[in-house]
């Protein structure tokens, strides 16, 4: 695609329940990230994919955050039994392997999850 | 492990006005950074980078220099405009090609 696609773009949720985002990044992209933007807070690295290699799962900040991604394309992060202070936006971003733009992220719109 | 330090918002000038942002990095090896801005509303975007010591990036009026001997990334502006106001995120990649952002620093722009 032109961009890098997430979904939903709003979540609204009750507390203790399940939710998955999903990144659809620009076709081509080998490096997909995801990060965390609370209100009023900078971003957090969560998850980083490349390639076939095994994922940097570093910034996942329980066990109830876990992430996939399939075909090295489309991704999902889910978090499980989710708590109010979970409520953030969710950020995808990928980038190519090579080329001029190697290490230049590209964003999506995010998913803003709301926890009630 | 590898950080960025950036100042404290808010940051509100006059139009016309200088802009300074500072950053500060820590790392290993010699990391590329970045500046990515986010407009109200809108999505993060690349505003510069620098890929190597004493590299200056630029965009828009907008300018940094990679400095390694202060492992520092400024970003600055001759004169700003309403139209700059945002929240501006300092970054670096680092050996692992994992991507690090600052707290990012919001800017008003007052006319």
């Amino acid at each position: 695609g032109a961009g890098v696609s997430q979904s939903p773009s709003n979540k609204v949720t009750e507390k203790g329940k399940d939710v998955e985002l999903r990144c659809d990044p620009i076709s081509g992209h080998t490096a997909l990230y995801w990060y965390r933007q609370s209100l009023g807070q900078g971003l957090e690295f969560l998850i980083y994919f490349q390639g076939n290699s095994a994922p940097d799962k570093s910034g996942l900040p329980s066990d109830r955050f876990s992430a996939e991604r399939t075909g090295g394309s489309v991704s999902t992060l889910t978090i499980q039994r989710t708590q109010q202070e979970d409520s953030a936006v969710y950020l995808c971003a990928s980038r190519p392997s090579g080329g001029s733009g190697a290490n230049v992220l590209t964003f999506g719109a995010g998913s803003r999850l709301t926890v009630l | 492990g590898n950080s960025v330090t950036q100042m404290e918002g808010p940051v509100t000038l006059s139009e016309e006005a200088f802009l300074t942002i500072n950053c500060t990095y820590t790392a290993t090896g010699y990391p590329s950074l970045f500046w990515y801005v986010q407009y109200p509303g809108e999505g993060l975007q690349l505003l510069l980078k620098a890929t190597k010591a004493d590299d200056k990036g630029s965009n828009k009026g907008f300018e940094a220099t990679y400095r390694k001997e202060t492992t520092s990334f400024h970003l600055e502006k001759g004169s700003v405009q309403v139209s700059d106001s945002a929240v501006y995120f300092c970054a670096l990649i680092d050996g692992g090609f994992k991507t690090i952002f600052g707290a990012g620093t919001r800017l008003f722009v007052k006319a």
